[in-house]
């Protein structure tokens, strides 16, 4: 079964340092997620991202943050310049359409020094 | 309601037990309504994704319903194994493809 792929598994980092977290959603859907979890709180959203552009994102989804998709397959969450808060687990997720159930990766854990 | 609620925070049953969880969303403006599973160490997989006043789905022993008026919904396991132990998230779809999650129920199914 088609799934969505995520790399690192873990990425520590020194505060400050700039990370590009790494996915490869399934190779016919259309919408793309990047969502968080920070230990102990719930599943935050951060962007969504269709037809080469950001559709939707939080207050979370600052300046520090941008995502791009380079070469049709891969689809990359940057920070720039990361901080202590920002550690937590990634999920990428993707869908077929906006509608429809999300498929999520298994998540690169951040750990930020 | 402005958030997603869950309830309870965790259950803890008997293999063969039947039980419920129940997730509370903002009534306004609503699209659909989401449950996944999420077992430890794996990522959250979708089970349902409910969009009429009244849905009702099912898969194998696990079902849900859906009321957009009041804005619940809820999770049935029935005959729980060990195998359903995981924690199961509803998550509400706010503007155009974001997904507003609650915190979970944690299911833990002892034979």
């Amino acid at each position: 079964e088609p799934e969505v792929t995520q790399t690192p598994s873990h990425q520590v980092t020194q505060m400050g340092q700039e990370v590009i977290l790494r996915c490869v959603p399934i190779s016919n859907h259309l919408y793309f997620y990047w969502y968080r979890q920070i230990l102990g709180q719930k599943v935050e959203f951060l962007v969504s991202f269709y037809n080469n552009e950001i559709s939707e994102k939080s207050e979370i989804f600052d300046d520090q943050f941008s995502v791009e998709r380079p070469d049709g397959s891969n689809f990359t969450l940057k920070i720039r310049s990361t901080k202590l808060e920002d550690s937590a687990m990634y999920f990428c997720a993707s869908s077929v359409d906006s509608n429809e159930k999300l498929f999520f990766g298994s998540g690169t854990q951040l750990s930020v020094l | 309601i402005l958030n997603v609620e869950q309830s309870p925070q965790s259950l803890h049953v008997q293999e063969g037990d039947s039980t419920n969880f129940t997730c509370s969303f903002p009534s306004s403006n609503f699209y659909a309504l989401h449950w996944y599973r999420w077992e430890t160490a794996k990522s959250p997989e979708a089970l349902f994704v409910m969009t009429l006043n009244g849905d009702e789905k099912k898969k194998g022993r696990i079902s849900a319903t859906l009321n957009t008026k009041e804005g619940y919904s809820y999770l049935y396991i029935k005959g729980s194994q060990p195998e359903d132990s995981a924690t199961y998230l509803c998550a509400s779809l706010r503007g155009y493809n974001k997904l507003i999650f609650g915190a979970g129920t944690r299911l833990a199914v002892h034979p």
